[in-house]
């Protein structure tokens, strides 16, 4: 049974380059919920989606925007980029009736130089 | 809104003694609690979690956790820790109800010497 997967393992990007990172959820699970963990942080929620649909978001730019798929997959697009957004970025997922029972991927870094 | 306090940023301890993680919260409504590892160059392991029910909840390694209410707390504990433990912890809290949004404290570095 695979867990949580992310795609790219690591990134390296120009300032106002556009990104985009992916997410597989764990089977069975349909919600899919993105952080971003700067070096030496906890992780901050940016965005939660679930039936396609963002269903809360955190203190994120317009920058930040996503997309989840039919089969529940998602992707994280982050416009502009500024050397601050250079971080580990981390999906996880859960079951629409557990949403707050949370398991993560092992992250995507990017880098911005 | 909630808040996470971890209290400390590293802990060192020799291995088979025992470690508490402080973890503080401050929330105006009910919560849950979750306590999460991340071992280096990894995403974030599920270590235990307090939805409700007992206020003391365990993991399969060892660890413990207790929830105080009273205190806003929800410290985790080993009573013998290995080198193996050695990772970043990071305390959770969530508002009660099926959110999903998770507000994390700033992490504890444990540091298991032999």
């Amino acid at each position: 049974d695979a867990g949580v997967t992310q795609s790219p393992t690591h990134l390296i990007k120009t300032r106002g380059q556009q990104v985009t990172l992916r997410c597989s959820p764990k089977s069975g699970h349909d919600t899919v919920s993105w952080y971003q963990q700067a070096l030496g942080q906890g992780p901050q929620f940016i965005f939660q989606y679930y039936e396609e649909e963002e269903r809360q978001r955190g203190n994120f730019p317009d920058r930040f925007s996503g997309h989840q798929f039919p089969n529940y997959s998602s992707e994280l697009n982050v416009n502009a980029l500024l050397l601050g957004d250079s971080a580990l970025y981390l999906c996880a997922s859960s079951s629409g009736t557990h949403k707050n029972i949370q398991y993560f991927g092992a992250g995507t870094r990017l880098s911005v130089l | 809104a909630q808040s996470v306090t971890q209290l400390d940023s590293q802990v060192p301890v020799f291995e088979e003694a025992p470690v508490e993680l402080r973890c503080n919260y401050s929330s105006s409504v009910s919560v849950y609690l979750f306590w999460y590892v991340q071992y280096p160059n990894q995403g974030l392991q599920l270590l235990l979690k307090y939805l409700s029910g007992s206020t003391l909840v365990e993991s399969i390694n060892g660890f413990e956790a207790e929830f105080n209410k009273s205190q806003t707390s929800f410290h985790l504990r080993k009573p013998s820790v290995h080198i193996s433990d050695t990772a970043e912890y990071f305390c959770a809290v969530s508002r009660m109800g099926n959110t999903g949004k998770l507000i994390f404290g700033q992490g504890t570095t444990l540091q298991v010497k032999p």
